[in-house]
């Protein structure tokens, strides 16, 4: 199985900071990555596909990137309705793996 | 609107069965792949199983497979999942999750969850 690894766990910080959520992967996966919001209580929301494909109506200000097996996830200038769980998932193959998480919490 | 409604969920002791709906509505069921995804609070995200367009090919994890099976019915826009052999570590948020592209297994979305505890 592909291994999806996530860093931080647990990220605290400001409205309006720039932040950063990595997600390694253990082999290649093509690209093939999703990235999705959770709120407490809620199911996950997509993001975007295929590392940097924005999902319809998510704002700009979320992007994505790769470097070989390890991705990015930046938001460039955090908004309140951003803190959240965020998590990385891998479709290139079964089976579909997802990271641990990345808690975004108001410092 | 596309919206996924989860039914069946609850307590069940270890060994039990229970039968999970999906009820779908707002797209063209038929025309899309369907999964279920699970979610514990230990475990995380988890998917579970895979179901396509007309039935005919279907995956499990392997934390599952033998003892769950996945299945649609077309004409009731409706995704299930029976589940047998029911453990401690089944326990979970159990989520039904469309895929939006034929071959790109993520998840546009997402059911509200049924909630499965297995506990004696």
């Amino acid at each position: 199985d592909i291994q999806m690894t996530q860093s931080p766990s647990t990220l605290p910080a400001s409205v309006g900071d720039r932040v950063i959520i990595t997600c390694r992967a253990s082999q290649s996966i093509n690209g093939r990555l999703a990235w999705y919001q959770q709120k407490p209580g809620k199911a996950p929301k997509l993001l975007m596909y295929k590392t940097s494909t924005l999902e319809s109506g998510v704002p700009s200000r979320f992007s994505g990137s790769p470097s070989g097996t390890e991705f990015t996830l930046t938001i460039s200038s955090l908004q309140p309705d951003d803190f959240a769980t965020y998590y990385c998932q891998q479709y290139k193959n079964f089976p579909y793996t997802f990271g641990q998480g990345t808690k975004l919490e108001i410092k | 609107e596309v919206q996924l409604v989860e039914s069946g969920g609850g307590l069940v002791q270890p060994g039990g069965s229970l039968r999970l709906s999906c009820a779908a509505s707002g797209f063209t069921f038929n025309t899309y792949e369907m999964h279920w995804v699970r979610q514990t609070p230990g475990k995380g995200l988890e998917w579970v199983s895979y179901i396509s367009t007309g039935g005919s090919n279907i995956y499990y994890a392997d934390s599952v497979k033998g003892r769950f099976t996945i299945s649609r019915d077309n004409a009731q826009k409706s995704l299930y999942l029976q589940m047998h052999s029911l453990r401690a570590e089944d326990t979970a948020i159990y989520y039904c999750a469309r895929g939006p592209f034929y071959g790109d297994y993520f998840f546009d979305y997402w059911g509200q969850g049924a909630l499965v505890t297995v506990s004696s």
